[in-house]
Formats: C-alpha cells, structure tokens, sequence
C-alpha cells in the first residue's frame, strides 16, 4: 500500500526558472495539502485541494505560485521564475474524504528545491 | 491563519527521563489534534493522536488534551536517544470548505545518553 509519493526529492533551478513538483496521494485518498517549510521553521500550509477544485488557497503566495490537482495524474505545485528565497522543503500530505474526525494527514518524502 | 504555538526548544533531557512537549491552539471549534515527529531533513510522522478531553497512552508516548484551556500536550517517557527529533502540534479545524490543518513551529528535543 503507497503511501504519499512525491516527486523530485530535489530540484536545484536557476533565478528565474520554472519549477514543478508532483505529488500522488495515498490510495484511496481524495484530498491533498501543500506546505512549505523553510530551513529551521515550522510547517507553513499553502494550499488543499480535492479533484479537480481548489478547496483553500490561503497559504499560497499571491503571484508565481499555483497548484493544481487534476481528475487524472498527481497534484502540481508550480512555482514560475524562482527566487532564492523559494529554496524550501515543499511538503505533500493526503487524508481520506472526511467521514470522521479521526482522519488525519500523511505526508510524502518531501520535494527540496535549491535555488541557485 | 489559525494559531497553534509552541515552545521552539531547544529541550534536553537525560535518557531515561521524561519528555514533556506543549501546545497551546486558538480556535475553539478545533475537533481533533495530533503529534508528529520530524527527523532533521525527513518528512513529518504520525505519531499520536487524541480527539477527546484527558489523557491518551501508546506505549512510552502520553497525549493530554485539554479543551477548556486550548492545551494539549505529549509525555515521553523513559526518553531515548533516538526519541531525539522536532514534535509538531497539529490541529484540525472544521470550516464551510472542509477540514484544514495547522501546525506548530515545532519543540526540538534532544536526548541526552
């Protein structure tokens, strides 16, 4: 059973340049989560989404970051013309539809982008 | 954003002693709350979880909550080297759009042998 996968581990870019990372949920798990964690501070959300909708984007930075979450293939954090101040942790987790209040989150290995 | 705070550490202790970790959240409508350890440059891991007032126990792990105070906490006991790790508070939140979850800076702890 796999659990949350994402992809790449890392990802060095140049200023400027575009960066994509992907995240596949848990099996059978319809919602997904972004966070960003930057070196030494906590877990900062940016985005949750279901299929095909945006659920809550508040976390997102205003300009050059958007997410998607397809009816079909993994979830997409895009950042477009990277900065340094880019270079984090991006962290996916996945819960089930909510049908209790025990669901929680499972985070993926995590996506580490260098910006150079 | 929700607030969920905790004490950024460091905290050491001595093997063999208890860990006390604390948390303290700002939404009241808050259903549920949860323990997660974070190894440096690893992913953050499930490890306790706790939905209703006192106490919970997993083996060497002890989850408190306390609604009326906003207050929950996590007890390690018998503390072990590898016990040695950032815990992350986190609090679900039920809103018009769906569940969301907020986290805390995280409590470094070091165990000492």
């Amino acid at each position: 059973n796999a659990g949350v996968m994402q992809n790449p581990r890392h990802l060095v870019r140049r200023r400027g340049q575009e960066a994509r990372l992907r995240c596949s949920p848990m099996k059978g798990h319809s919602h997904v989560y972004w966070y960003r964690q930057l070196p030494e501070e906590g877990l900062k959300f940016m985005v949750y989404l279901q299929k095909e909708n945006i659920i809550d984007e508040s976390g997102m930075p205003k300009e050059r970051f958007s997410a998607e979450f397809p009816k079909e293939g993994p979830s997409i954090l895009r950042i477009q013309q990277v900065v340094r101040g880019d270079s984090a942790a991006y962290f996916c987790a996945s819960s089930l539809l909510e049908s209790f209040s025990g669901n929680t989150i499972y985070f993926g290995e995590g996506s580490w982008l260098t910006v150079v | 954003q929700k607030e969920v705070e905790q004490n950024s550490g460091p905290l050491s202790v001595p093997e063999g002693a208890i860990a006390s970790l604390n948390c303290t959240y700002s939404d009241r409508g808050s259903q549920s709350f949860f323990w997660y350890r974070q190894y440096s440059g690893k992913s953050p891991e499930l490890i306790m979880s706790i939905y209703s007032n006192g106490d919970k126990e997993d083996g060497r792990f002890t989850a408190q909550l306390n609604k009326a105070s906003q207050y929950v906490s996590l007890l390690i006991r018998d503390s072990q080297p590898s016990d040695s790790a950032t815990y992350l508070c986190a609090v679900k939140t039920r809103s018009n759009t769906g569940n969301q979850f907020y986290f805390g800076t995280g409590t470094s702890l070091t165990v000492i042998p």
